[in-house]
């Protein structure tokens, strides 16, 4: 079964505006992480924000997470044509790991 | 630093075939895993490694065998390949040995196709 979820599925903005993209779990959580991965490529790590935080902000990168909803979100701002990638969440519960579905974002320059 | 290096890159089986995915890491991580990439389905984790000489089952590790082979390196095995496990596997490292899985470190992935 699907552990987590992402949405929306995809994402087309034009360049300079802001994207948001929204994970969702089923799991108590030590930590969640958010990562982005490039057509062809593995993934590569973003940010990550632990469990008794709220907000976390790196550069351009804005994540919250909300335990009480099981719920995060990954906002990027003034996004770049080079932002165009797919984001996953991630997050692990015990000895396991999972993914999110992802966002796929497409920045139109 | 080559970070985590994944052979072959590409691979075509017949079913019922067997291979060997090969994983290397010079980050001197701890914890190893190996993940399988579907459309739409995410990433979803076949084995892990938390230190050398110990591995554990994932969420999908029917058909799977793997082998920490020294700290540096993670096989995976598929000892009779189906069409269904044609995907992109992943290899990945972590510093971390307990249940907090810290920044994790992919390889470039190797595409499989059985036919």
């Amino acid at each position: 079964s699907q552990q987590g979820e992402e949405d929306p599925q995809a994402l087309s903005i034009q360049e300079g505006e802001n994207a948001t993209m929204n994970c969702s779990y089923k799991t108590s959580i030590n930590n969640l992480q958010w990562y982005r991965q490039n057509s062809g490529r593995g993934l590569v790590h973003l940010i990550l924000i632990r469990s008794n935080e709220r907000e976390k902000h790196s550069g351009r990168l804005r994540v919250t997470l909300d335990t009480s909803k099981k719920s995060s979100s990954l906002l990027i701002t003034a996004s770049r044509a080079a932002d165009t990638a797919s984001y996953f969440c991630g997050f692990g519960t015990g000895n396991q790991f999972y993914f999110g579905t992802g966002t796929s974002l497409t920045v139109i320059p | 630093n080559a970070g985590v290096t994944q052979t072959p890159k590409f691979q075509v089986l017949k079913t019922g075939q067997s291979m060997t995915l090969q994983c290397a890491q010079d980050m001197n991580h701890n914890s190893m895993y190996w993940y399988r990439q579907d459309p739409g389905m995410g990433l979803r984790l076949i084995y892990y490694s938390a230190s050398e000489g110990t591995t554990d089952k994932g969420e999908v590790p029917n058909g799977y065998n793997v082998s920490r082979l020294n700290k540096r390196e993670f096989s995976l095995r598929l000892e009779s390949a189906a069409p269904s496990q044609t995907s992109v596997y992943f290899c990945a490292s972590s510093s971390r040995t307990s249940g907090r899985r810290e920044t994790q470190y992919f390889g470039p992935g190797t595409r499989l196709l059985v036919l």
